[in-house]
């Protein structure tokens, strides 16, 4: 059974650091791109990142640009996305994902986390 | 960076009912068109994926078309289950872009 598990959500201050973890079972990790989607309180959904599945290319939005970091271990199938100097309007749910697209569409591979609460405030 | 509008807003209907929501995209993304419904509280579950490919598992009363620009989802006859938000995404090309979405409520 395929399974995506995000971690690391929480409160953090605006200007403040966090790290959020998603861990994948259940699927050949390395041959997928990983996608981090986020979606503010009440607002409609957000692609913030993508790795590919060797790790070689990342691609960010540019609300994250410069402050948010993607990166894979695929030895222990886990992607991580460092988020710097986090401001107010970063505050969402963060799901991972892994979904159709150019780089691979495999039939009925389409998953995505159950999403970590990221609130930035004072 | 490919814009995706999505159609309408918000929508009004009564079970039992023929929906369609539209998504146009800014400049041709293929077949690379997935749409998405999500509940409160829940992440986005897929329904059709490339456009107009069924997603294991999905009622087959949900269809897609389209390529290129223009791609649409049909409900052909609603369930009280349907309502819900409704999300276009397109894949084809980095950043990745949703549609402003779609709130499907009851009538």
């Amino acid at each position: 059974e395929v399974q995506l598990l995000e971690s690391g959500g929480g409160l953090v201050k605006p200007g403040g650091s966090l790290r959020l973890s998603c861990a994948a079972s259940g699927f050949t990790f390395s041959s997928y791109d990983i996608n981090w989607v986020r979606q503010a309180p009440g607002k409609g959904l957000e692609w913030v990142s993508s790795i590919t599945g060797n790790g070689i290319r990342t691609y960010y939005a540019d609300s994250v640009k410069g402050r948010f970091s993607i990166s894979r271990d695929n030895s222990v199938n886990t992607v991580s996305l460092q988020m710097n100097s986090l401001r107010a309007e970063d505050t969402a749910v963060y799901y991972c994902a892994v979904y159709c697209s150019t780089t691979r569409c495999y039939p009925n591979f389409d998953y995505w986390g159950q999403g970590t609460l990221v609130t930035v405030s004072s | 960076d490919i814009q995706m509008t999505q159609s309408p807003s918000s929508l009004s209907a009564s079970v039992g009912d023929r929906v369609t929501i539209t998504c146009r995209a800014s400049q041709s993304i293929s077949s690379y068109l997935n749409w998405y419904q999500q509940k409160p509280g829940k992440a986005p579950k897929v329904l059709i994926y490339a456009g107009s490919s069924f997603h294991s598992g999905v009622p087959s009363r949900f269809s897609g078309s389209g390529s290129g620009t223009d791609f649409t989802l049909t409900i052909s006859s609603l369930q009280p289950e349907d309502f819900a938000t409704y999300y276009c995404l397109q894949s084809y090309s980095v950043p990745h872009t949703f549609g402003q979405g779609t709130k499907l409520e009851i009538k």
